[in-house]
């Protein structure tokens, strides 16, 4: 069964700093990944998906994501971080043809 | 271009009781999957809906079941409620059954306290 593990609960960083989630992704199958950003008291929003075409996946609101199957990742980024990124961010592994496995998640805090 | 919707925004029950959650799907898209978020976590999945039969179900007691309906709603039921129910329920919408591509559209999730 796929699965991923989200590394560090909560990451805080400063306004205009780079902003960096990680994701390490378990499957024993291509991979279709994605990430989720959910603001507070709402639902998930897509920011992007990997479905194997290319490795980097680039998404709404300035982020990206690399696909590295050495390293069993896919860390989400943005270069410049900006107050309004501050959320909770999931990635997720489709396993068969219908679910989404989520990880814990990633409480983002960007600092003034 | 509707988005997903949900109703209730809010709702509480007290144990033992029997809840209704409703959902409607994105236009266009015939599948609907529901998930459950303990508070602090990541959604669970707890089964999908396509065409109006149930494709999948995630690791959940029978108590909760569904429905979809010919306009690709659908309801989440849940049975004998739990004080372990309590939780955020969100409902997604996709295009089609299960290829790799489709992109699973969330709604803002109805709120679920246990008493």
């Amino acid at each position: 069964a796929q699965s991923v593990t989200q590394l560090g609960s909560h990451v805080s960083v400063s306004e205009g700093a780079l902003v960096l989630l990680r994701c390490n992704y378990s499957s024993s199958v291509p991979p279709y990944l994605f990430w989720y950003v959910q603001y507070p008291n709402q639902g998930l929003q897509l920011l992007l998906k990997y479905t194997s075409a290319a490795t980097l996946v680039k998404g709404i609101n300035g982020f990206e994501a690399e696909f590295k199957k050495s390293e069993t990742s896919f860390h989400l980024t943005k270069p410049s971080a900006h107050m309004s990124d501050a959320a909770e961010y999931f990635c997720a592994v489709l396993q068969g043809a219908q679910k989404l496995v989520f990880g814990q998640g990633t409480r983002l805090t960007i600092n003034p | 271009e509707t988005g997903v919707t949900q109703s209730p925004t809010h709702l509480i029950k007290t144990r033992g009781q029997q809840v209704t959650l409703r959902c409607s799907s994105q236009s266009g898209h015939n599948t609907v999957s529901w998930y459950q978020q303990a508070l602090g976590q990541g959604p669970q999945f707890i089964f999908q809906y396509y065409r109006e039969e149930e494709n999948g179900r995630g690791n959940f007691p029978p108590r909760f079941s569904g429905l979809q309906f010919p306009n690709y709603s659908s309801e989440l039921n849940v049975n004998a409620l739990e004080l372990d129910d309590s939780a955020l329920y969100l409902c997604a919408s996709s295009r089609s059954r299960g290829t790799s591509t489709d992109t699973q559209y969330f709604g803002p999730g109805t709120r679920l306290t246990v008493l």
